[in-house]
This record gives structure tokens, C-alpha cells and sequence, in this order.
């Protein structure tokens, strides 16, 4: 199984820049992919789709998101920072089978 | 437009089934594969499995082998999810997501169903 590992929590001031990890115990790319996306929930939602394939904006999200990576290292950046940001983020791999990472909370400082 | 519409919560009692269901509309059922999602309370998102619409056939995720059964109406443009022999742990947000191709993201989420595993 690929293994996800996020940080539990990241506390950032409105303005600033979050950068959020996920680390995979596999590499997830394949054909010069990578397999990697990334989804935000707040509370009592489904979540959302925001980057799909390491790197690619989903419909509708706004620029201040962003996410890079490849191989076994991906980082989801949010710059800056709005109050509206304030939610649970995950990576999710999809090179074999899915799973997901644990989550990280976005909090404001 | 797009839209996964699941059923509504269920409160049930340890050792009883359970099916709820996700009802798609806005684009062809058969062509996107559709996934289960559980979020236990106040936990994280785990992968349960998906079904291919257009075969009807499932695959489960290691932990959800057994008391799990992915099925379709597909003349319904529906999916569904039984568990059986419920137990305490089962007790979740059971959520429906599709998805394009085997290696796509999931782009569309049903609202998520509440289950209640109480004796």
C-alpha cells in the first residue's frame, strides 16, 4: 500500500503563505505524471477537488493555489492566505489503487 | 449541472444492514467510475473502494472486504452501498465521489451520509 504522511496542523497569519507537505512511501509517478491531488473539506462538507495531478488547478479554484512536486515529495501552497482558507487539506495519491493522507488543519494564527 | 444526491442518515443497531444509496444526474452515469469514501467522526478520509458503472464490477480496499457490497441500478443513474453486520466502528460519513478515468481525481462528492451504530 502507498502510504500518505501530512502534518497534523499549520497555523499561518492571514496575508502570509501556507505551505502544506505529503510525503509518500512510494513514488506515485508514472509516465512522466505524477499522481498526486489535493482536496479541501471544512467542517459538515464534502470535500472539494483543488490541484489534480501534482500540479493542475481544478475548475473554479482561485490562483492563490497552488502545488508542485514529484516523486515521493508534493507541497500544496496557499499564498496569501484568507480567512475563507480555514479547513482540513488532503493529498490523495491515485497510482495505485487510492489512499489518502491523514489531513492537515489550516489554522489562522 | 453535475450532482451525486445520497439518501439520508440512518441510526442502526449493532448486528443489522444498512444500504444507502448516491444518485448521479448531469452527465453519463456509465461513463465516470464512482468511489466510496468513509470519515469517521472527527477522523480522516479513507478510500473504501470503487465500482466500474459500466461493468458493475467492484473492487474493495483491503479493509473493506467482507461486510461491504458496492452495487448499481444503473437505470437509475445509482450507486449504492450495503454494509452488513454492522458494528460500533462503522458508525461514519459514507461518501460517494466519481471519477473519469482509473487515475483521475474525484471531481464530484455526493453530500455524504451519516451513519449511527448504536445499540
Amino acid at each position: 500500500d502507498i502510504v500518505l504522511t501530512q502534518s497534523p496542523a499549520l497555523a499561518v497569519s492571514l496575508g502570509q503563505r501556507a505551505t502544506i507537505s505529503c510525503k509518500t512511501n512510494q513514488n506515485v509517478d508514472y509516465y512522466g505524471n505524477s499522481y498526486m491531488h489535493w482536496y479541501q473539506q471544512k467542517p459538515g462538507q464534502q470535500p472539494k477537488l483543488l490541484i489534480y495531478l501534482a500540479s493542475n488547478l481544478a475548475s473554479g479554484i482561485p490562483a492563490r493555489f497552488s502545488g508542485r512536486g514529484s516523486g515521493t515529495d508534493f507541497t500544496l501552497t496557499i499564498d496569501p492566505v484568507e480567512a475563507d482558507d480555514t479547513a482540513t487539506y488532503y493529498c490523495q495519491q491515485s497510482r495505485n489503487l487510492r489512499t489518502f493522507g491523514g489531513g492537515t488543519k489550516l489554522e489562522l494564527k | 449541472q453535475i450532482q451525486l444526491v445520497q439518501s439520508g442518515p440512518e441510526l442502526k443497531k449493532p448486528g443489522e444492514s444498512v444500504k444507502i444509496s448516491c444518485k448521479a444526474s448531469g452527465y453519463t452515469f456509465t461513463d465516470y467510475a464512482m468511489h466510496w469514501v468513509k470519515q469517521a467522526p472527527g477522523k480522516g478520509l479513507k478510500w473504501m473502494g470503487w465500482i466500474n458503472t459500466y461493468t458493475g464490477k467492484p473492487t474493495y480496499a483491503d479493509d473493506f472486504k467482507g461486510r461491504f457490497v458496492f452495487s448499481l441500478e444503473a437505470s437509475a443513474s445509482t450507486a449504492n452501498l450495503q454494509i452488513s453486520n454492522l458494528k460500533n466502528e462503522d458508525t461514519a460519513t459514507y461518501f460517494c465521489a466519481r471519477s473519469a478515468l482509473q487515475w483521475s481525481p474525484f471531481d464530484y462528492w455526493g453530500q455524504g451520509v451519516m451513519v449511527t451504530v448504536s445499540s
